[in-house]
Formats: C-alpha cells, sequence, structure tokens
C-alpha cells in the first residue's frame, strides 16, 4: 500500500479565496505530479516534479502553482479560487524510471468545491 | 486523436462472465504500459503492469500487441467487486527532458450485477 497523502479530503470555499492543498509521501519517491479530474472524466497532468527545486507545467494549463521545497512535499496552490476551478485535485509520486516500471501511486484527493 | 483511446463501455455483466477491454495507443515510442483502476469518486489503483509476453494475474490477464499499439484486460470469472472504471495507461517518453510522463486513458466503466 503506498503511503501518500492528500489534505483536506474536501474542501468547499468561496470564490476569491487562496487555497493550498497539501500532498506528501513517505516513499522517498523523487518524482511526483498533480492531477485535476471532472467526474466521468480523464485525469489531466497540471504539474510535476523531478526533485527538490524541480517543477514542470503539465499539459492541461493550470491557474495553479506548485512548489518543491523538500523530497516528500508537494503542494498546489490556487491564489485566487474560482468556481471552474472545482474539480478533484489528484497527488501521485514515483520512483526511479527503471523499466518497465514508472508505476505511479496516487493519493486520495481533495474534492474541491468553489462556489 | 487521443494518445490513449478506450471504449468508455459501460459493460453491464453477470457475475462469472468474462469480459475483455481494449485500448489503443498512438506514441510508438511508448515502452511501459499498465491497467490502473477507480472506483466511483476514488484515487486510480495500479492493477498490474502489462509485459510484452504478457502477463495473468490471477482472474486478470494483460496482453500488449506493439505492432498494432494495442493492450488488453481479461477479466475471468468476475466478482461483485470487480465493478469499476478501468484505465489504460501508457508512457509517453519525453527525450529533452528525460523524464516519462503517463497518460491515462478515459477508462471503461465496467458493472458486474447478480
Amino acid at each position: 500500500e503506498a503511503d501518500i497523502y492528500q489534505t483536506p479530503r474536501y474542501l468547499v470555499i468561496g470564490t476569491g479565496k487562496k487555497i493550498t492543498l497539501e500532498c506528501s509521501q513517505t516513499m522517498g519517491h523523487d518524482k511526483m505530479y498533480w492531477y485535476q479530474q471532472d467526474p466521468g472524466m480523464e485525469l489531466h497532468l497540471i504539474h510535476y516534479s523531478y526533485g527538490v527545486n524541480s517543477t514542470e507545467k503539465g499539459d492541461l494549463s493550470s491557474e495553479s502553482t506548485v512548489s518543491r521545497i523538500r523530497t516528500e512535499h508537494f503542494p498546489l496552490t490556487l491564489e485566487s479560487a474560482r468556481p471552474s476551478h472545482t474539480s478533484q485535485y489528484l497527488c501521485a509520486s514515483s520512483g526511479l524510471d527503471r523499466e518497465p516500471a514508472y508505476e505511479q501511486y496516487f493519493g486520495p484527493g481533495t474534492r474541491l468545491t468553489v462556489t | 486523436r487521443k494518445e490513449v483511446e478506450q471504449d468508455p463501455g459501460p459493460f453491464n455483466v453477470p457475475e462469472g462472465a468474462t469480459v475483455a477491454f481494449n485500448c489503443t495507443y498512438s506514441n510508438s515510442a511508448s515502452q511501459s504500459f499498465f491497467w490502473y483502476r477507480q472506483d466511483c469518486r476514488k484515487e486510480p489503483k495500479l492493477l498490474m503492469s502489462v509485459y510484452s509476453s504478457g502477463n495473468e494475474d490471477g482472474r486478470f490477464t494483460a496482453q500488449l500487441n506493439r505492432a498494432s499499439q494495442y493492450i488488453s484486460l481479461l477479466i475471468r470469472d468476475s466478482k461483485l467487486s470487480d465493478s469499476a472504471t478501468y484505465l489504460c495507461v501508457v508512457n509517453i517518453p519525453d527525450f529533452s527532458g528525460g523524464y516519462n510522463k503517463l497518460i491515462f486513458g478515459a477508462g471503461t466503466r465496467l458493472a458486474v450485477h447478480p
């Protein structure tokens, strides 16, 4: 069982608020990811990190930002939440890139609703 | 064209049935393939990796056809607990960044009924 945690699990917040979604893993994985998933739809990569002080934007444009100051921690921040940000946010991590294993392990997700 | 395509289903099958899901991918440089399972409103969980020679894990069998860029998952003797969405996942090498990213299909829904 993967050890990756996300808080909060559920968040309802008003428009314009700043929010930070927390993600942490205890597996020592160097790579971490944030995905966004709407109900019944596919996952979309919004951010990823190779390691400390490394962050990149994913395939889906997002107004969120991320930081990676510690290996185990990869928080996502929305400076000003809008209703269009309502979605589920899933954090994942993976270890070394060695053939054939690039498995990613997911946290339980944060379900965000912006009113 | 999507990089990973799956039949969205739903597949409605009785307990004990055998069901097969198919998936096609567009990037011929892909090297790693997976099936993930996602229960309603939960996170995806790795079901099995897919190896070139095909592999089996209990009631689940995965096959890979690189020439056709096609992956399959066979579930035998379906259980009620198999009801979920099955995600086909393919790695896309990013040679410029040295990073392999995973592309998730939209998933195939399976509903097993008594």
